[in-house]
């Protein structure tokens, strides 16, 4: 697609229930990352991936994240037993390489855990 | 987060008039220096972007300065509009942190009409 598309772009969810986000990176860019943000705050890395190489997980913020990302493009985030403080805009970007290459961002998911 | 410090967190300027915004980094390995500006519920969209070996590059009314001795960049927006009301982040590629981007806190410019 044209850019990065992510969905839903709401959701609001009970807690303790499990969430999924979706990330469709621009085609063809072999990096993707997901940033957590929260209400009039900054960027919070959370998770990188690059081509086949092994995730960069080192943002997660407890093992109740997760992320895969299959076949080297389309990125879904989960989310187990979600908790309040969980509440945040996720936002999904994706560069043509690692190193040199600016981000492209989606719109983000709000999640919303009520 | 630490590592990009970026100030100030908000700046309010009366249209027509010039916006300054600046940020610092920790690593002097870092070559890449990105903006980026995110308006009310989007995600950030890249405006401008400076590597290493430059030390300023320019894009109509947007600018950006790059000083790799004292490790700070500038963001100069000319002549604001309304329009350009919006939360500005900047970021440097940090080796240290491997290769990724690390965002400034924000700011939050105000242009008044």
């Amino acid at each position: 697609g044209a850019g990065v598309s992510q969905s839903p772009s709401n959701k609001v969810t009970e807690k303790g229930k499990d969430v999924e986000l979706r990330c469709d990176p621009i085609s063809g860019h072999t990096a993707l990352y997901w940033y957590r943000q929260s209400l009039g705050q900054g960027l919070e890395f959370l998770i990188y991936f690059q081509g086949n190489s092994a995730p960069d997980k080192s943002g997660l913020p407890s093992d109740r994240f997760s992320a895969e990302r299959t076949g080297g493009s389309v990125s879904t985030l989960t989310i187990q037993r979600t908790q309040q403080e969980d509440s945040a805009v996720y936002l999904c970007a994706s560069s043509l390489l690692a190193g040199s290459h600016g981000y492209t961002f989606g719109s983000g998911t709000r999640l919303t855990v009520v | 987060g630490e590592n990009v410090e970026q100030h100030p967190s908000t700046l309010s300027v009366q249209e027509g008039d010039s916006a300054v915004i600046k940020c610092t980094y920790s690593d002097s390995a870092s070559n890449y220096f990105p903006w980026y500006k995110q308006e009310l519920g989007k995600g950030p969209q890249l405006i401008i972007d400076i590597r290493s070996n430059v030390g300023e590059k320019k894009d109509q009314r947007i600018a950006v300065t790059l000083n790799k001795t004292a490790k700070h960049f500038s963001l100069h927006i000319t002549e604001t509009q309304p329009e350009d009301s919006a939360v500005y982040f900047c970021a440097a590629r940090l080796m240290e942190y491997g290769n990724k981007l690390v965002f400034g806190a924000g700011t939050i410019l105000r242009v008044k009409s």
